[in-house]
């Protein structure tokens, strides 16, 4: 299994353009999630999903958009990028509510 | 809402020493988990823990589950150098919530 993969792995928006952050997970996992980090804070979770066709706002959803057609896949939109929304971005996904969760190996966007 | 408070910060030590950090919640959680991460690379999942009082290893690594419900531990006994990274302590305080992270305890090993 690959388990969580994320592309791309490194990306330079200017303000104003959007772009779409992949996410795939290859274990079956009902619920996924997406997190940013910043230097020195922990994960803040910006949206997750408990399956195909079901999304709900994380504590940071502000700025962007997601959603799950598949039990595969859970893209982040991102429409108008602006600076605030440099940060490494995590993707994780989890077969139970409250179980651990796996990590994709993250995309670090950086606003300019 | 929820917080979680991770110690120490960060952590300088010399290779074979042991290890010990924790964190600690305002609340009761029913979940603790312990994550490693390396630079460049997404968090790894080392230890899960879903019963108070619980104490799990992995390999040189044990964490404990406090018997408060408030706290968990994380130790690893005789660092070696491929320990360095940033370990983070999640947390679950009820149903139906996300998991909250700590910001995590920065490890240096030197040998």
């Amino acid at each position: 299994n690959a388990g969580v993969t994320q592309t791309p792995k490194f990306r330079i928006l200017k303000i104003g353009q959007s772009m779409t952050l992949q996410c795939a997970q290859d274990m079956n996992h009902n619920y996924m999630y997406w997190y940013r980090q910043d230097p020195g804070m922990g994960l803040k979770l910006i949206y997750y999903s408990v399956g195909a066709g079901i999304t709900d706002k994380g504590e940071v959803p502000n700025g962007y958009n997601v959603s799950r057609s598949t039990t595969e896949d859970f893209p982040l939109r991102l429409e108008l990028a602006a600076p605030s929304q440099t940060s490494v971005y995590f993707c994780a996904s989890s077969y139970g509510e409250g179980r651990e969760q796996y990590f994709g190996p993250g995309t670090r966007l950086t606003v300019t | 809402g929820q917080q979680l408070n991770q110690s120490p910060q960060s952590m300088f030590i010399q290779e074979g020493e042991d290890v010990s950090m924790n964190c600690t919640s305002s609340s009761i959680f029913n979940t603790w988990l312990w994550y490693k991460q390396e630079p460049g690379e997404g968090p790894v999942l080392l230890i899960a823990l879903y019963k108070a009082g619980e104490l799990t290893s992995n390999g040189r690594l044990t964490a404990q589950f406090g018997i408060t419900r408030k706290d968990s531990f994380l130790n690893i006994s005789a660092s070696i150098p491929s320990d360095v990274g940033i370990y983070f302590c999640a947390g679950r305080w009820q149903a139906g919530t996300a998991l909250i992270f700590g910001k995590g305890t920065t490890l240096s090993v030197s040998s």
